[in-house]
């Protein structure tokens, strides 16, 4: 069981917008520790797609965005495309008795 | 741009030591941390540990018995052992860098492309 909770799988057609939900707890995400996301291709490495909350490396499409508010962070995601599916990882810092560096249970993005 | 790429064994017995070595180039070794992750088929990511530059570790609470995180900054590696592996070890491994500053591990801006490790006799 992961430490942040996200839901299995998200769907959305072409075009729309879906987000993904990622909860913590007053240790991790509560504490004001930031969270990351990666995306992760089948049978690909993980990659950093959104850090600092809300901040996107260079190269990542603006159609991507983060958010925190809370216990939660969101990672949305706009004018969906077909190679968006893929698998989708939320991270962030945990100061309780699990590990420091933790990440959600992933969620699978279907295109339809 | 920085690369990592991990090598090791495929196959390890039961019981017997993982070790994976992870080479870094394009890049320096300080002041990152360096971590391990792990992947099993069809899961989600868990970390195992980190260390970093200046050579201190942390590792995951559910595997520290058992872990040791290694640092050679003459041959631009480190390396990862896990002993006393079970089936339930079995999984992609990746090397990855951490951003975070003194303080702590902050998020990983570059990964290896992972290596999968099979425990069975």
């Amino acid at each position: 069981q992961s430490v942040l909770t996200q839901p299995p799988s998200v769907s959305g057609a072409p075009g729309q917008r879906v987000t993904i939900s990622c909860t913590g707890s007053s240790s991790n995400i509560g504490a004001g520790y930031d969270v990351h996301w990666y995306q992760q291709l089948p049978g690909t490495a993980p990659k950093l797609l959104i850090y600092g909350n809300n901040n996107r490396p260079s190269g990542v499409p603006d159609r991507f965005s983060g958010s925190k508010s809370g216990t939660s962070a969101s990672l949305a995601i706009t004018g969906l495309q077909a190679e968006d599916e893929a698998d989708y990882y939320c991270q962030s810092y945990d100061s309780g008795l699990s590990a420091d560096v933790v990440f959600g249970g992933g969620t699978k993005l279907s295109v339809l | 741009q920085v690369q990592l790429q991990e090598s090791g064994p495929g196959l390890v017995k039961p019981s017997e030591t993982l070790s994976l070595t992870c080479a870094v180039s394009g890049g320096s070794i300080s002041p990152y941390y360096w971590s391990w992750i792990r992947q099993p088929p069809g899961k989600g990511l868990e970390w195992i540990g980190y260390i970093y530059y200046s050579g201190s570790t942390n590792y995951n609470p559910s595997l520290k018995s058992r872990v040791t995180i290694s640092l050679d900054t003459s041959k631009k590696q480190f390396s990862l052992k896990l002993s006393s592996v079970t089936a339930a070890d079995t999984a992609v491994y990746y090397c990855a860098r951490d951003l975070g500053d003194g303080y702590g591990p902050y998020y990983f801006d570059q990964w290896g492309q992972g290596t999968l490790v099979t425990v069975s006799s």
